[in-house]
């Protein structure tokens, strides 16, 4: 069982480019969860998802960030026009029920230059 | 409310000893707290987690005591060892209502064992 698998684990971009980052999570886990974690911070939540619905997004930025988990393939976070504010770890996390037994990918550190 | 405070933010503990995390909730509705250890440039992990009917939990060296009255837990790393040097995260959520899906993060302590 590989575990929740994030790529690319790091991604440059120049301001106003694309960002995206995928996840793939374990298998027999259905529902995704993402988080950003800003230096020196703990985790806040961003979006959860089950396959090719989004069930919470209340973490979300409003603008250019948006997150999908289609019915085939990995779950993809993705940030438009990306800023240096954007710059953080993005966590994708996997679990076989609702909030239980969260299983965390190692992350993917986004800089924006 | 939705905060999870957490102290202290860094901690030097020497090899044998207790290591002691506190963490603070507002949010009467949350009843799953865990905790997680993240080593540098790893995800969080999912070290031990308690649920409000027990005041503690033990697993190996790794106690959660848990105070309901005060709205607050505790993390005791026992017999502390360098290879428990990480970031410790406590949480909370509230897995009888619609918020299930979300933890809510403290800010992290930093434990560093020394010999």
């Amino acid at each position: 069982n590989a575990g929740v698998m994030q790529n690319p684990r790091h991604l440059v971009r120049r301001r106003g480019q694309e960002a995206r980052l995928r996840c793939s999570p374990m298998k027999g886990h259905s529902h995704v969860y993402w988080y950003r974690q800003l230096p020196e911070e703990g985790l806040k939540f961003m979006v959860y998802l089950q396959k090719e619905n989004i069930i919470d997004e209340s973490g979300m930025p409003k603008e250019r960030f948006s997150a999908e988990f289609p019915k085939e393939g990995p779950s993809i976070l993705r940030i438009q026009q990306v800023v240096r504010g954007d710059s953080a770890a993005y966590f994708c996390a996997s679990s076989p029920g609702q909030g239980l037994g969260y299983t965390f990918g190692s992350g993917t550190r986004l800089t924006v230059v | 409310q939705q905060q999870v405070k957490q102290s202290p933010q860094s901690l030097i503990v020497q090899k044998g000893g207790i290591s002691i995390i506190n963490c603070a909730y507002e949010n009467t509705a949350f009843d799953y707290f865990p905790w997680y250890q993240q080593f540098p440039g790893k995800g969080p992990a999912l070290l031990i987690a308690i649920r409000p009917d027990v005041s503690e939990k033990k697993e190996g060296r790794f106690t959660i005591s848990f105070n309901k009255s005060a709205k607050q837990f505790s993390l005791h790393i026992m017999d502390s060892q360098p290879g428990d040097s990480a970031t410790y995260f406590c949480a909370a959520t509230a897995l009888n209502t619609g918020t299930a899906s979300k933890l809510t993060f403290g800010t992290g302590t930093r434990l560093q064992v020394t010999l």
